[in-house]
C-alpha cells in the first residue's frame, strides 16, 4: 500500500502570507496526486487534481507542483477563508490520503 | 448538477453490519468512466479511503478492510451501497460518498453521515 506523508502537520500563518505544504509518497504515484481543502463540519473540496491542475472555480492563489514521490501545494496571499485543513490523495494504486495539514491563524 | 447524499443508521452496535446508501443524481452510474467512492473520517482524524466502484462494476477496496467491506450499485435506483460487517467502535466515523471526476479525483462529495458504533 502507498503511504502519503504530509508536512507540516500544522502551521500558523497570517492573512496575506504565503504557505507551502508538502506530500511525500512511499513509492511513485506518477501524477495521480490530488489536493483537497476541508473546513470543520464540511465535506472536503477538491482544489487540485493530477498533481498540478486547478479545479474549475478554485482561486488562482492555489497552485501545486510535483510528480513521482514529491508534491507541494502552495497558497499565495492567504485569505481568511483559506484557514482549513488540507489533504493529499493518491489514486495511482487503489487510493490513500495523507494525514492532513491544518492551516491555522497566527 | 451532480449531487450525492449518504443515508443510513446513526448508531450501530458492535459486531453488527453497517449498511449505508449513497443516492446519486446528475450522472449515470453506467456511463463510461464513472466511479463512486466511499471515504470515512473518524472524529478529529484524517480521511480514510474505503473503496470505489466503477461504471462497469469493477471494484477496488482498501486492503485493510477488504474482508469486511462490500460496495455494490443499484443502477435502477441510482444508488451505491456500502456494507461493512462486524463493526467495532473504531469504525465510528463520518462516512462520505464521492463522485470520481475526469482527473481521477473526487470532484463532488456528499455531505457525509456520522455513524457511531456503540453498545
Amino acid at each position: 500500500d502507498i503511504q502519503l506523508t504530509q508536512s507540516p502537520s500544522s502551521l500558523a500563518a497570517s492573512v496575506g502570507d504565503s504557505v507551502t505544504i508538502t506530500c511525500r509518497a512511499s513509492q511513485t504515484v506518477s501524477v495521480y496526486l490530488h489536493w483537497y481543502q476541508q473546513k470543520p463540519g464540511r465535506a472536503p473540496k477538491l482544489l487540485i487534481f493530477a498533481a498540478t491542475t486547478l479545479e474549475p472555480g478554485v482561486p488562482s492563489r492555489f497552485s501545486a507542483t510535483g510528480s513521482g514521490t514529491y508534491f507541494t501545494l502552495s497558497i499565495r496571499s492567504l485569505q481568511p477563508e483559506d484557514f482549513a485543513s488540507y489533504f493529499c490523495q493518491q489514486t495511482y494504486s487503489a487510493s490513500s490520503f495523507g494525514q492532513g495539514t491544518q492551516v491555522e491563524m497566527k | 448538477q451532480i449531487t450525492l447524499r449518504e443515508s443510513g443508521p446513526t448508531l450501530v452496535k458492535p459486531t453488527q453490519t453497517l449498511t449505508l446508501t449513497c443516492s446519486c443524481s446528475g450522472f449515470s452510474l453506467t456511463s463510461s468512466g464513472v466511479g463512486v467512492g466511499w471515504i470515512r473520517q473518524p472524529p478529529g482524524k484524517a480521511l480514510e479511503w474505503l473503496g470505489l466502484i466503477y461504471w462497469d462494476d469493477d471494484k477496488r477496496y482498501n486492503s485493510s478492510l477488504r474482508s469486511r467491506l462490500t460496495i455494490t450499485k443499484d443502477t435502477s435506483r441510482d444508488q451505491v451501497v456500502l456494507t461493512l460487517t462486524n463493526v467495532a467502535p473504531v469504525d465510528t466515523a463520518t462516512y462520505y460518498c464521492a463522485h470520481r471526476g475526469m482527473g481521477d479525483a473526487f470532484d463532488v462529495w456528499g455531505q457525509g453521515t456520522l455513524v457511531a458504533v456503540s453498545s
